[in-house]
């Protein structure tokens, strides 16, 4: 079955620590996207991909980094850098197709990161 | 200004009423629009597109209002398993292709 798969699903990090969250997909999508999610509150673009060896920052890049290697893997790593890392993230890929309507955003389970 | 706004709810209906919720977008040059569930500490999950002349799915139906900027969701005969927070998704195809997400109205449907 295709689908996106983000690892692991609980994370704990101490505080000065890097830690590095997986996003995997099979659906062939070009577009890839890391976004946050504090409680109660809506999804905050950290970083985007429309291509292979390209991303974009989104709103809240600051204290993130990613990399895209491969068309199917986008991993997060939250640095040290990061001072409110305690979050819920959701990867998530869609086709990009320009001019394509209604081409939607599909969400791995997402990672829970609590700093400790 | 946000991009994409709700109100935050919580709508708190008995089963078998009929709810409505609305949403509205910043920029007139959005080209897609959806309507996704959230279950609590879960992720996302497409409920439906929104087209320009509506759609409808079951129980749901959703409009798009584009001279004023709004996307509106109606569920009708609400159930239990209704409960959960309705996000609404603009597709930004003018801007990479980004997705704005509004902060979700929740909905808690009581027996």
């Amino acid at each position: 079955d295709g689908g996106i798969t983000q690892s692991p699903k609980y994370l704990f990090r101490k505080e000065g620590q890097n830690v590095t969250l997986s996003c995997e997909q099979n659906l062939n999508h070009d577009a890839m996207y890391w976004y946050r999610q504090d409680p109660g509150q809506g999804l905050r673009l950290i970083y985007y991909s429309q291509i292979v060896n390209d991303f974009q920052k989104g709103d809240i890049a600051e204290g993130y980094s990613v990399s895209r290697e491969k068309k199917e893997s986008f991993p997060l790593t939250v640095t040290s850098a990061q001072k409110n890392p305690t979050a819920f993230y959701l990867c998530a890929s869609s086709i990009d197709e320009t001019g394509t309507l209604n081409t939607e955003a599909f969400f791995g389970q997402g990672t829970r990161l609590t700093v400790v | 200004r946000k991009e994409v706004e709700q109100d935050p709810g919580p709508f708190n209906v008995p089963e078998g009423a009929t709810v409505a919720f609305n949403c509205t977008y910043s920029n007139s040059a959005s080209q897609s629009f959806f309507w996704y569930r959230q279950d609590c500490r879960k992720e996302p999950k497409l409920l439906m597109s929104v087209y320009s002349s509506g759609n409808e799915d079951g129980r749901f139906t959703a409009q798009l209002n584009r001279a004023s900027q709004y996307i509106s969701l109606l569920i009708r005969d609400s159930k239990l398993s209704d409960s959960a927070t309705y996000l609404c998704v603009v597709n930004a195809l003018y801007n990479f292709n980004k997705f704005y997400f509004g902060s979700g109205t929740k909905l808690n449907v009581k027996p």
